[in-house]
């Protein structure tokens, strides 16, 4: 089984749309974090959740986390050209100490067409 | 604001030969680590580093791998004898908590 799964694989929306992304994950947590991945480049750090955390924002970001479901939503609001890229969700595993390796998820692919 | 930084941006290298790829994570950050990303697929992680010692490393991390922090700022990524397979984007990532962690712009490695 795979931890860090996003859906859809692929989303498609006009500027000014919301964009909504999903992961799921099947073991434990201590946080999730969220990253943005333009084409060929570097991971950015969008925003972290920790476990005992519901819903956190940034900005026009918007960060659900529903540990019953094992899952969290990414929902950017008024869509830009220029948040088209890939999406990633990463988990700790819930693992702690000096580990914290992450678990990161095959990605949602967002274009948001001008 | 603070960046961890990667060089060089592309690496080409031959079979057989050893590489070493570079970091330099955030001033004030105490734990680091290298993932990797092949072509079309999932961030992987390989290794972390945490007071000057590994602290976990993934199976793909085998005795061709190894990293060094050899000064305050610099942390390295070293494959001795490289393989097709580890033909890949290479990411260093820095944390101050052991829990954000902040990547730099990666190293393409492609082995001949």
């Amino acid at each position: 089984s795979q931890q860090g799964e996003e859906d859809p694989q692929a989303l498609s929306i006009q500027e000014g749309e919301n964009a909504t992304m999903n992961c799921s994950y099947k073991t434990s947590i201590n946080n999730l974090q969220w990253y943005r991945q333009n084409s060929g480049r570097g991971l950015v750090h969008l925003i972290l959740i920790r476990s005992n955390e519901r819903e956190k924002h940034s900005g026009r970001l918007r960060v659900t986390l529903d540990t019953s479901k094992k899952s969290s939503s990414l929902l950017i609001t008024a869509s830009r050209a220029t948040d088209t890229a890939s999406y990633f969700c990463a988990t700790d595993g819930g693992y702690g100490g000096a580990t914290n390796k992450l678990i990161f998820g095959t990605g949602t692919l967002l274009a948001v067409q001008p | 604001e603070p960046e961890v930084t990667q060089t060089p941006s592309h690496q080409v290298t031959q079979m057989g030969q050893e590489v070493i790829l570079r970091c330099v994570p955030i001033s004030n950050h105490l734990y680091f680590y290298w993932y990797r990303q092949i072509l079309g697929q999932k961030v992987e992680f390989l290794v972390s580093f945490y007071n000057n010692e590994i602290s976990e490393k993934s199976e793909i991390f085998d005795d061709q791998f190894s990293v060094e922090r050899p000064d305050g700022s610099n942390f390295t990524l070293k494959i001795r004898s490289t393989k097709l397979e580890d033909s890949a984007m290479y990411f260093c990532a820095s944390s101050q908590t052991g829990i954000a962690q902040y990547f730099g712009p990666g190293t393409r490695l492609t082995v001949t």
